[in-house]
């Protein structure tokens, strides 16, 4: 299995620009989870999809961020507009759920400058 | 107060030394837990899951104390390749299937 696959691996966009992020899960893996990750508040759940329904979107800081899984093998954070304090990356992970661990992607560095 | 916590570290040891990473957990109904292991601008990757009578693999002892609700990562034998951070992590019933992570301890193991 090729693993969780994210696009792109590097981004970089200029404050008030659209930003979309991307992930495949791991195929049979019926949990997605977004998280991000910054050095001040270390990772985050942003949001996670069950069987590509959204459980718990809590974590996403604002309505500037929204996350769609629209199969099972494919989802999207997208940021609009963007803004510097954005900066940070961005994992996907994917979970056969339960008491399994997560697989993560090799995850998205966004800088917004 | 954060859902888990640990030492940031870091944490040097010499090659070959023993060295044990503490972490506790506020929610006493948690009841999966795991260490993953970071390396620098790499995406976590799982170490080991916790089970409540102990575990070990290889070089690596996982310890749960339900009781002060605290979990333990012993290392022995230290290797320069063991140098990465190490996440505490923890499920509880009211997350779902969302894992809480701790903010990572750092160890630098030097020759």
């Amino acid at each position: 299995d090729a693993g969780v696959i994210q696009s792109p691996r590097h981004e970089v966009t200029e404050m008030g620009q659209e930003v979309t992020l991307r992930c495949k899960p791991i195929s049979g893996h019926n949990s997605l989870f977004w998280y991000r990750q910054t050095m001040m508040r270390g990772l985050e759940l942003l949001i996670y999809f069950n069987n590509n329904v959204p459980i718990d979107d809590s974590g996403m800081p604002e309505d500037r961020f929204s996350a769609k899984m629209p199969n099972a093998s494919f989802s999207t954070l997208k940021i609009q507009p963007s803004e510097p304090r954005d900066s940070a990356v961005y994992f996907c992970a994917s979970s056969q759920g339960g008491n399994y661990g997560y697989t993560f992607g090799s995850g998205t560095r966004l800088t917004v400058v | 107060r954060k859902e888990v916590e640990q030492d940031p570290g870091p944490f040097n040891v010499p090659e070959g030394a023993t060295v044990a990473f503490n972490c506790t957990y506020s929610n006493s109904a948690s009841q999966s837990f795991f260490w993953y292991r970071q390396d620098c601008r790499k995406e976590p990757k799982l170490l080991m899951s916790v089970y409540s009578s102990g575990n070990e693999d290889g070089r690596f002892t996982a310890q749960l104390n339900r009781a002060s609700q605290y979990i333990s990562l012993l290392i022995r034998d230290s290797k320069l390749s063991d140098s990465a951070t190490y996440l505490c992590v923890v499920n509880t019933p009211d997350s779902g299937y969302a894992l809480n992570f701790g903010k990572g301890t750092s160890l630098l193991v030097t020759p």
